[in-house]
């Protein structure tokens, strides 16, 4: 079964740098998202992607995150300098065009020391 | 903006029970989704619903849009059935829209 693939797993980095987390979605997926969940909370939704562009973002993700889509195939968020409250599981997802077959990634757990 | 509740927030059952996860939410949707999500933390998309009824397996989930309510049930629960379930909505709108997430159930199921 296709799968969404994120990397690494696990990120330690520390306040101030930049991080890029990386995801290759499913390949005739349409639709591109990039969701957190802090430690013991709900998931939140950051940003969502659609024809090489922003479709819709959270209040969330400001000015220190960007998403791109370099090369048709990955999706990357970029987090520009971390906050240790930026520490949390960083989930992309995929979906075809009717969103029908919604896939999650197995996630990025990023922690900011 | 879409308030997506969750009952109960912790279930513990004995292996076998029928189990119920309820869901309400309190703006119109195109859609809601069930996900599992394991102790690792990886999400697992169960369902997706417009209307009406699906089942898969063991897995059943229902939605009522006009009461908007949505229930998982679990027949012949099995320890391994042990996970947190989420429901999650997308507003009216396509596919760009992302999702808006409940607290989840903390199920756990004893042999």
């Amino acid at each position: 079964e296709p799968e969404v693939t994120q990397t690494p797993s696990h990120q330690v980095t520390q306040m101030g740098q930049e991080v890029i987390l990386r995801c290759v979605p499913i390949s005739n997926h349409l639709y591109f998202y990039w969701y957190r969940q802090i430690l013991g909370q709900k998931v939140e939704f950051l940003v969502s992607f659609y024809n090489n562009e922003i479709s819709e973002k959270s209040e969330i993700f400001d000015d220190q995150f960007s998403v791109e889509r370099p090369d048709g195939s990955n999706f990357t968020l970029k987090i520009r300098s971390t906050k240790l409250e930026d520490s949390a599981m960083y989930f992309c997802a995929s979906s075809d065009r009717q969103a029908y077959g919604y896939t999650f990634g197995s996630g990025t757990r990023l922690t900011v020391v | 903006k879409n308030e997506v509740e969750q009952s109960p927030q912790n279930l513990t059952a004995q292996e076998g029970e029928f189990i119920t996860i309820n869901c309400s939410y309190s703006v119109g949707i195109s859609a809601l989704h069930w996900l599992q999500q394991h102790p690792g933390g990886g999400i697992v998309s169960l369902f997706m619903l417009s209307s009406g009824k699906k089942k898969h397996g063991r897995l059943i989930a229902t939605i009522n849009i006009q009461e908007k309510h949505s229930s998982l049930h679990i027949t012949a629960s099995h320890p391994r059935d042990s996970a947190v379930y989420i429901c999650a909505v997308r507003s009216s709108g396509g596919g760009a829209d992302g999702l808006t997430f409940g607290k989840g159930t903390h199920l756990i199921i004893q042999p």
